[in-house]
């Protein structure tokens, strides 16, 4: 059971670049987010799907597109990277709402830079 | 708009200390506050979380203390141990929404 997975889990891009930056859960779970982490900026959301077949915009979504793939794939793509997106962006699952409330599991995280 | 703002930004304190952070919140309509944690390098991850019909939760070192009046909340850690070292953070849910709003973080430093 390896719970949430990211990949890759440091990438470098030049300004202009695009990638996508993938994630999986093997817990079944409904819910899936996409954060980034700043120093002295805490969690923000980017884009969430609170099920298969649905996404919404968190907080900052601008420059940023998602994808719900399947249940358990959840990928953020970066069409032309900025160094303002430097950051370190974890994925997040959640599930059995009612009985655990939105108790979220996170992935390691993916450290990005870019230059 | 930080609706659940978290209180200090940084917190040193000695082995077998008690470390307190506190997070308020405005939005009457929050009905689950957790606290997760994260190591360097690491996701968060759930550390405790209470609901508002309790005044204080216990697990272990750790306690959550709920006032509903003041719209408060707060973790204590006893016997502060150094693996405390970490970040903390405040969240809260409100209802069926899918999202937490979150604090900005704490950094706890446990000294030896």
């Amino acid at each position: 059971n390896a719970g949430v997975t990211q990949t890759p889990k440091f990438q470098v891009l030049k300004t202009g670049q695009s990638m996508t930056l993938q994630c999986a859960q093997d817990m079944n779970h409904n819910s899936m987010y996409w954060y980034r982490q700043d120093p002295g900026m805490g969690l923000r959301l980017i884009y969430y799907s609170a099920s298969e077949g649905t996404t919404d915009k968190g907080e900052v979504p601008n420059g940023y597109n998602v994808s719900r793939l399947n249940k358990r794939e959840f990928s953020l793509r970066l069409e032309s990277a900025a160094p303002s997106q430097t950051s370190v962006y974890f994925c997040a699952s959640s599930g059995f709402w009612r009985t655990l409330y939105n108790e979220q599991f996170f992935g390691p995280g993916t450290r990005l830079t870019v230059l | 708009q930080q609706q659940v703002k978290q209180s200090p930004q940084s917190l040193i304190v000695q082995k077998g200390g008690i470390s307190i952070i506190n997070c308020a919140y405005e939005n009457t309509a929050f009905d689950y506050f957790p606290w997760y944690q994260q190591f360097p390098g690491k996701g968060p991850a759930l550390l405790i979380a209470i609901r508002p019909d309790v005044s204080e939760k216990k697990e272990g070192r750790f306690t959550i203390s709920f006032n509903k009046s003041a719209k408060q909340f707060s973790l204590h850690i006893m016997d502060s141990q150094p693996g405390d070292s970490a970040t903390y953070f405040c969240a809260a849910n409100a209802g069926n929404n899918r999202k937490l709003i979150w604090g900005l973080g704490t950094s706890l430093a446990v000294n030896p």
